[in-house]
């Protein structure tokens, strides 16, 4: 019963390093998502993939590149990390974008870039 | 932009019922109203939606008031798991509408 599954859960990279998050899921959901969260705020979407094959911008995709290697597998990368990508990362999926279906969200991976 | 207004922070007591209010005056007829909360430390789960009318399971109660400009979220007996903030949200058929858009939510605490 693993649900959305993130590697790594923390990460603390130096300015201009690169890294990539891992999510898997394992509800065989055709849509997944990334999003950051800032302290004291709410999510913000990063880059959603709508089904297998697809990729599209979200509200911050900058500074951010994204890979749906699979069905279950959603990449996350920063190519140049900066101070201002310090965040919690949360991958979710759902069985579609349509309105009718839930999120499942992973716990999170904390990221500090200094 | 979230397009829901729901207060900062309320406070419950514990085993008592709880109305966690949210306004989305500008809503249209195709919207869905989502509902999630989040546990401090874990990333937000599925609470409840609706389009119309009051809605149940068993986790909470969903009350769309009948101009649909407003929607309360009750917990029917508060526990200290409770403790989360609750987010009240607008979704739209297809295209960009189609995500989840977080506002900064309500802050829930239970009194024990």
């Amino acid at each position: 019963n693993a649900g959305v599954t993130q590697t790594p859960k923390f990460q603390v990279l130096k300015t201009g390093q690169s890294m990539t998050l891992q999510c898997a899921q394992d509800m065989n959901h055709n849509s997944m998502y990334w999003y950051r969260q800032d302290p004291g705020m709410g999510l913000r979407l990063i880059y959603y993939s709508a089904s297998e094959g697809t990729t599209d911008k979200g509200e911050v995709p900058n500074g951010y590149n994204v890979s749906r290697l699979n069905k279950r597998e959603f990449s996350l990368r920063l190519e140049s990390a900066a101070p201002s990508q310090t965040s919690v990362y949360f991958c979710a999926s759902s069985e579609a974008r349509d309105v009718f279906y839930g999120y499942t969200f992973g716990s999170g991976t904390r990221l500090t870039v200094v | 932009d979230a397009k829901t207004t729901q207060p900062n922070s309320m406070e419950s007591n514990e085993e008592e019922p709880v109305h966690l209010p949210c306004n989305h005056s500008t809503i249209s007829g195709t919207d869905y109203i989502h509902w999630y909360r989040q546990l401090p430390s874990q990333g937000p789960e599925y609470v409840i939606h609706g389009l119309t009318s009051n809605v149940n399971n068993r986790m909470a109660s969903l009350a769309i008031a009948e101009d649909r400009k407003s929607s309360t979220l009750i917990l029917h007996r508060a526990t200290l798991r409770d403790a989360a903030v609750y987010y009240c949200i607008r979704r739209n058929y297809g295209g960009s509408q189609g995500n989840l858009i977080f506002g900064k939510g309500t802050k829930l605490s239970v009194k024990p």
